[in-house]
């Protein structure tokens, strides 16, 4: 079945530090991939998606990069501030119901 | 234009008891998805409603767990009989048509904690 798996947290960073989270999926078809975001208390928040190969989804100075080859859709931020603290999670839509498919999600947390 | 609702949005049961979590979707969308999410674990597709229709319950448990999404009111995820393993987030989503190709919108969650 479809999955995706990203890497574990606590990642712990200092300010202005450049930032990776790795996700890599399996699926059959062409699925559309996503990056929320959890701030603590509140409900998930789209940051960006891409819905085919090679598409490239930015928001907020965060990126990610459909890769198709690698089955891979990594997080990148340049410099991050703490305000980007939270939990970061990988997901994917592979059926015409929409339903997510979640990674476990990985905490981030910058410090000043 | 408020957000995804859910109420309560802690609530304490007992082993055996009934829980009963409800879900308002934004304003003028009729589409809502439940999810599911364990202590240290991802989120977990539930189950997904249309206004009256289960559209996909592939998620749910086959006991204790059903969902409605009535043509007034909310949506509400009830579980019945709760066991320590229900304890969990319980997420929901709304979207004005089926999210294939519309973003999900996600409430606060309701934290379920069973004793």
């Amino acid at each position: 079945g479809d999955s995706v798996t990203q890497m574990e947290g606590p990642v712990t960073l200092s300010e202005e530090a450049f930032l990776t989270i790795n996700c890599t999926y399996t699926a059959t078809g062409y699925p559309s991939l996503f990056w929320y975001v959890q701030y603590p208390g509140e409900g998930l928040q789209l940051l960006l998606k891409a819905t085919k190969a090679d598409d490239k989804g930015s928001n907020k100075g965060f990126e990610a990069t459909y890769r198709k080859e690698t089955t891979s859709f990594h997080l990148e931020k340049g410099s991050v501030q703490v305000s980007d603290s939270a939990v970061y999670f990988c997901a994917l839509r592979a059926d015409s119901w929409g339903k997510l498919q979640f990674g476990a999600g990985t905490q981030v947390v910058v410090t000043p | 234009n408020a957000g995804v609702m859910q109420n309560p949005r802690h609530l304490v049961r007992r082993r055996g008891q009934e829980a009963r979590l409800r879900c308002s979707p934004m304003k003028g969308h009729s589409h809502v998805y439940w999810y599911r999410q364990l202590p240290e674990e991802g989120l977990k597709f539930m189950v997904y409603l249309q206004k009256e229709n289960i559209i996909d319950e592939s998620g749910m448990p086959k006991e204790r767990f059903s969902a409605e999404f009535p043509k007034e009111g909310p949506s509400i995820l009830r579980i019945q009989q709760v066991v320590r393993g229900d304890s969990a987030a319980y997420f929901c989503a709304s979207s004005p048509t089926d999210a294939s190709s519309y973003e999900q919108y996600f409430g606060p969650g309701t934290r379920l904690t069973v004793t």
